[in-house]
């Protein structure tokens, strides 16, 4: 199994640019979530969702969209670029019966300029 | 809303015990959880705690205590490869898992 996978591990943007961070698992996980990695600020909740065609937002989704076509996917999508997303960027998956033992992706570092 | 403390670093020795404290304000949720992250790597899932009291995993040990809003990890028999960020977390209701800042742990021999 793959576990969960994201790609790509490292981006540069240019301020205003957009792009989508993508996110897939492979153990029919109910639940996904996305989570921005700065330091000393441990991490934080962007989006999450609870299966296929439901999204919430989480602590700081400002200028993030999800969507959750599939029970694989769970792309994250930066709309207009701002420095202050530069950050290492976490997918996390999880079953119904263990929501509390995330599977995490091995991150995306993202700079923007 | 909720938060959850943790002390930014903690020192210890080979072979020592250590204890990371994590105390939270939070209106109500399921457990509390310990991630473990080594630098440039992923956080993994160490333990959970749905109830009071005590769970221990091999070397490591977390205890819960809803009454006081506090919960800690045990390390015992410390590795040079324990040195790593910790990270207590708990799921209010209605949402997904939130984390503490963490707590970087250097082991020395």
């Amino acid at each position: 199994n793959a576990g969960v996978t994201q790609t790509p591990k490292f981006q540069v943007l240019k301020t205003g640019q957009s792009m989508t961070l993508q996110c897939a698992q492979d153990m029919n996980h109910e639940y996904m979530s996305w989570y921005r990695q700065d330091p000393g600020m441990g991490l934080r909740l962007i989006h999450y969702s609870v299966g296929a065609g439901i999204t919430d937002q989480g602590e700081v989704p400002n200028g993030y969209n999800v969507s959750r076509s599939t029970t694989e996917d769970f792309p994250l999508r930066l709309l207009s670029a701002a420095p202050s997303q530069t950050s290492v960027y976490f997918c996390a998956s999880s079953s119904g019966e263990g929501r509390e033992k995330l599977f995490f992706g091995s991150g995306t570092q993202l700079s923007v300029l | 809303g909720q938060s959850l403390e943790q002390p930014s670093e903690v020192t210890a020795v080979e072979g020592a015990i250590v204890q990371i404290n994590c105390t939270y304000q939070t209106s109500g949720f399921y457990g509390l959880s310990w991630y473990q992250q080594h630098d440039g790597g992923a956080p993994t899932f160490l333990s959970y705690n749905a109830l009071d009291g005590l769970e221990e995993t091999g070397r490591f040990s977390s205890f819960l205590s809803r009454s006081d809003s506090y919960g800690y990890l045990l390390l015992q028999e410390l590795q040079m490869k324990d040195s790593a960020s910790y990270f207590c977390a708990v799921r209010p209701r209605g949402t997904a898992l939130i984390f503490g800042k963490g707590t970087t742990l250097s082991v020395s021999s």
